[in-house]
């Protein structure tokens, strides 16, 4: 199974102000049929999850463009540049290149 | 205006079964896979499992920790997936989301719980 690791596990930041969560796969991720099926998600409590990006870099529909994704590989991150409130909550990376589909341990985004 | 609307979730003891529904519209039902993940109480996202759309034959994944207890399925005629669960475990116990994937989970469903207790 695809390993995947998120870091930090908890961001505090300041309202305004960026943030950064990366997550790295234990082998690529990149599919035979040449995509990288790297998707990152947001979950505020009690609510279901949110796509934000899909295939590494490209924003859902309707998603705000302070979000930003980037990565090949193994290696990705997904930027907030400028973290508002409704932001808050935990931000999860995905892979869907191989099955099972494995999810990084989560990010907790709070204010400080 | 796509939407997933999920039922079927519950109390149930140790050793029985359930079936989750995940009733789908706004979308060709029927070209998209559906997928199933769960959440267990204060824990992340766990994938579940995956049934293809009719174009690639609706054929089926599993998670190993599922695998041989819990069957998914789907009715294109009246939209809806299934998450069949027997020989239920108290470590079943979650949330359960049905999602639309078509290359990314895109749509979710408001999630089903799922309480497996004696």
């Amino acid at each position: 199974d695809i390993v995947m690791t998120q870091t930090p596990l908890s961001s505090p930041v300041t309202l305004g102000q960026p943030a950064s969560i990366s997550c790295r796969s234990s082998q690529s991720l990149v599919h035979s049929d040449g995509d990288t099926y790297l998707s990152w998600l947001h979950q505020r409590p009690g609510q279901p999850p949110r796509l934000l990006i899909y295939k590494i870099s490209n924003r859902l529909s309707g998603v705000p463009d302070r979000f930003r994704g980037s990565g090949a590989g193994t290696d990705f991150s997904l930027q907030i540049s400028r973290v508002e409130v409704e932001d808050v909550g935990m931000y999860y990376c995905m892979q869907s290149t191989q099955f099972p589909h494995t999810f990084g341990q989560g990010t907790k985004l709070e204010i400080k | 205006e796509v939407q997933l609307v999920q039922s079927g979730g519950g109390l149930v003891k140790p050793g029985r079964s359930l079936r989750l529904s995940c009733t789908a519209s706004g979308f060709t039902f029927g070209d998209f896979a559906i997928s199933w993940f769960r959440q267990a109480p204060g824990k992340g996202l766990e994938w579940v499992a995956f049934i293809r759309g009719k174009p690639y034959g609706e054929t089926t994944e599993y998670a190993a920790s599922v695998q041989g207890r819990f069957t998914t399925s789907r009715d294109n005629s009246k939209s809806i997936a299934y998450l069949q669960m027997d020989s239920l475990k108290t470590e079943d116990t979650a949330v359960y989301y049905c999602s639309r994937y078509g290359g990314r989970p895109d749509y979710w469903g408001q999630g089903t719980r799922v309480i497996v207790s004696s």
